[in-house]
């Protein structure tokens, strides 16, 4: 149980490009959603948290236009990375959980590998 | 921010031995911890969480909590070449470290 799957897997586009990315909870109603960065050999870094519902609260240094994330049911969000640059290039993850309690464990998903060319 | 370290490694251990990784977070506040295990290229997957003092046993894992020290720690015992991967800890749901790259030596 407790699976999330993650779409699409890997993404190469050019510069200036928007590309989206969904994150599914698919045998458990996901109450809150995370969405992580990953640059090589470092660690996850949060991005933001989403509630279904409502607004997404996103970590201090990150820009709210540029990482537009929506999460409109409570197996369903999507991160929109706008006008991506080479410097967007990443690893983003999402993850699910299944309560709002910050000692909840989360569930990942495999990842999406961004190229930004 | 809350401060999780871990030491980057490599740790390299024999098959069978038993495989130690440990963790030390800043915030005493902090109630629940969680090992993860990442392999290359791929997301963390959950290996066990710990909310209470004193050690917790599942299969061959042990995860070890002092929080008046505050440092966490992951026995691996029986150590497999399957092991081999980077070892994520993470203080409540959103802080991990760095990780610890364990290579297991057949």
């Amino acid at each position: 149980g407790a699976v999330v799957s993650q779409h699409p897997s890997w993404v190469i586009c050019k510069s200036g490009t928007s590309v989206k990315i969904e994150c599914r909870s698919l045998d458990f109603q996901a109450t809150t959603m995370f969405w992580y960065r990953q640059f090589p050999k470092q660690s996850l870094m949060l991005m933001a948290t989403s509630n279904e519902g409502s607004k997404a609260t996103y970590e201090q240094g990150v820009e709210k236009d540029k990482f537009l994330i929506n999460h409109a049911s409570l197996t369903l969000s999507t991160l929109t990375v706008t006008s991506a640059h080479p410097e967007d290039s990443s690893f983003y993850i999402c993850s699910a959980s299944q309560g709002t309690h910050s000692n909840q464990p989360q569930h990942f998903g495999d990842g999406t590998r961004l190229s930004i060319l | 921010q809350k401060e999780v370290e871990q030491n980057s490694g490599p740790l390299s251990v024999p098959e069978g031995a038993i495989a130690s990784l440990n963790c030390t977070y800043s915030d005493r506040g902090s109630q629940s911890f969680f090992w993860y295990r990442q392999y290359s290229g791929k997301s963390p997957e959950l290996i066990m969480f710990i909310y209470s003092n004193g050690d917790k046993e599942d299969g061959r894992f042990t995860a070890q909590l002092n929080k008046a020290s505050q440092y966490v720690s992951l026995l691996i015992r029986d150590s497999q070449p399957s092991d081999s991967a980077t070892y994520l800890c993470a203080v409540t749901q959103f802080y991990f470290g760095t990780g610890t790259s364990l290579t297991v030596i057949p």
